[in-house]
């Protein structure tokens, strides 16, 4: 079973600044598996970017995201007020299919 | 534009059961695998089943199997998620989400969450 982790636990960081978040795989998976989510409090999760580095529909051009075999990394260049919220990586596999990793807060310093 | 709005939660004693629903529109729904993703309170993601478009194929988390079962009606454009022996720890918000799938039938696929409900709570109680 492929686990993941997440670092940091939480980034504080102001408005206008870079954010970079890990996620590491406790072992290697396949680039186009490996995918991003974001989450802000009392809603659903929003997809961000799928098969490592392409953003999905409507994602805006500040977010990226980069890595292959068990090291990943999104990265928004240019923290806005709406950025701030919780970001979870997510891997498809075997078993079990789908895992998350914990999350990464990203909140206002 | 596409809306998936689940329904069904609720409170209920350990043991018990509860089916919930989501109904999708603004997208062919009959085309579509269809996922359920649930969050307990304060927690991180667990993805809990999967359906392919058809019916044909469906995965459960290994949490939920043997007790969930997930189903869907293409003509009325709705994914159920059939909960059996409840547990407190199957307390959460529960999500329906779109299956986005990537990749071609030589290489294969890999699958994401790409619209998801606003999500129900069903809380597990004694």
């Amino acid at each position: 079973e492929i686990v993941l982790t997440q670092s940091p636990g939480t980034l504080s960081l102001s408005p206008g600044e870079r954010a970079t978040l890990s996620c590491r795989a406790s072992q290697s998976v396949s680039s186009s598996s490996l995918g991003w989510y974001q989450q802000k409090p009392g809603q659903a999760p929003r997809l961000l970017i799928y098969g490592a580095s392409s953003r999905a529909t409507g994602i805006p051009d500040r977010f990226s995201g980069s890595g292959s075999g068990t090291d990943f990394t999104l990265t928004i260049s240019r923290l806005e007020p709406e950025d701030f919220a919780v970001y979870y990586c997510q891997q498809y596999g075997s078993s079990p299919r789908f895992t998350f990793g914990p999350g990464t807060k990203v909140d206002i310093k | 534009q596409v809306q998936l709005v689940e329904s069904g939660g609720g409170v209920v004693r350990p043991g018990g059961s509860l089916r919930l629903s989501c109904v999708a529109s603004g997208f062919t729904f009959s085309t579509y695998g269809m996922h359920w993703v649930r969050q307990a309170p304060g927690k991180g993601l667990e993805w809990v089943a999967f359906i392919q478009y058809d019916g044909s194929d469906k995965y459960n988390a290994d949490s939920v199997k043997g007790r969930f079962t997930i189903s869907r009606d293409n003509s009325r454009n709705t994914v159920y998620l059939q909960m059996n022996s409840l547990r407190a720890e199957d307390t959460a918000v529960y999500y329906c989400a779109k299956d986005l799938p990537i990749g071609d039938y030589w290489s294969g696929y890999t699958h994401y969450f790409d619209f998801w409900g606003q999500g129900t709570l069903v809380t597990v109680s004694s």
